[in-house]
């Protein structure tokens, strides 16, 4: 059964670094999402995406965070300098449409800021 | 925006025992409602979902119910298993995302 994967699994980096998570959505689907989710907490919404558009994004989304889909199987999510607070597990996710239509979950990266 | 509140946080039955998770909702647009199931380090895995046109929905010894009035839904557990636990996330969809509870523990007590 087709499944999203993303890579790394887990990554860490300095404080005012820029990281590149990666996530390769399943090949029919044509939605596509990150979420976030801080230890113990609940899963965040982030952004959606959709005819390389971002069709919408939450306050967490703001200036330091950007989404591209550079080829046809990839969909990155950048956060350009990094924060302590950013350490958390980002999840892709892809639908084949929108709305009330299941979002199939990546296994998330790792994310530690230090 | 929406916003999703989810009851209780934790939850400890005996296996064999039914489990009772509730979730309420705010915007009236939203129309779809998943629930998810995620086991330690391991992405959300749906496990139910239900649809605004639907009342109630069954899977084996799962079961959803909404209410479009009130704006709660509910997760039914029957014949709990250990392998059943895990946290339970309930998510409403106003439009193109996910809004998530923030989920409740579930241990199942052999």
């Amino acid at each position: 059964e087709p499944e999203v994967t993303q890579t790394p699994s887990h990554q860490v980096t300095q404080m005012g670094q820029e990281v590149i998570l990666r996530c390769v959505p399943i090949s029919n689907h044509l939605y596509f999402y990150w979420y976030r989710q801080i230890l113990g907490q609940k899963v965040e919404f982030l952004v959606s995406f959709y005819n390389n558009e971002i069709s919408e994004k939450s306050e967490i989304f703001d200036d330091q965070f950007s989404v591209e889909r550079p080829d046809g199987s990839n969909f990155t999510l950048k956060i350009r300098s990094t924060k302590l607070e950013d350490s958390a597990m980002y999840f892709c996710a892809s639908s084949v449409r929108a709305g009330d239509n299941e979002q199939f979950f990546g296994p998330g990266t790792r994310l530690t800021v230090l | 925006g929406e916003n999703v509140e989810q009851h209780p946080s934790t939850l400890s039955v005996q296996e064999g025992d039914s489990a009772v998770i509730k979730c309420t909702y705010s915007d009236s647009a939203s129309n779809y409602f998943p629930w998810y199931k995620q086991e330690l380090g391991k992405r959300p895995q749906l496990i139910i979902d239900i649809r605004s046109n639907v009342g109630e929905k069954k899977d084996q010894r799962i079961a959803v119910t909404l209410n479009k009035t009130a704006k709660h839904f509910s997760l039914h557990i029957t014949e709990t298993q250990p392998e059943d636990s895990a946290v339970y996330f309930c998510a409403a969809s106003p439009n193109n995302k996910l809004i998530f509870g923030a989920g409740t523990r579930l241990a199942v007590h052999p």
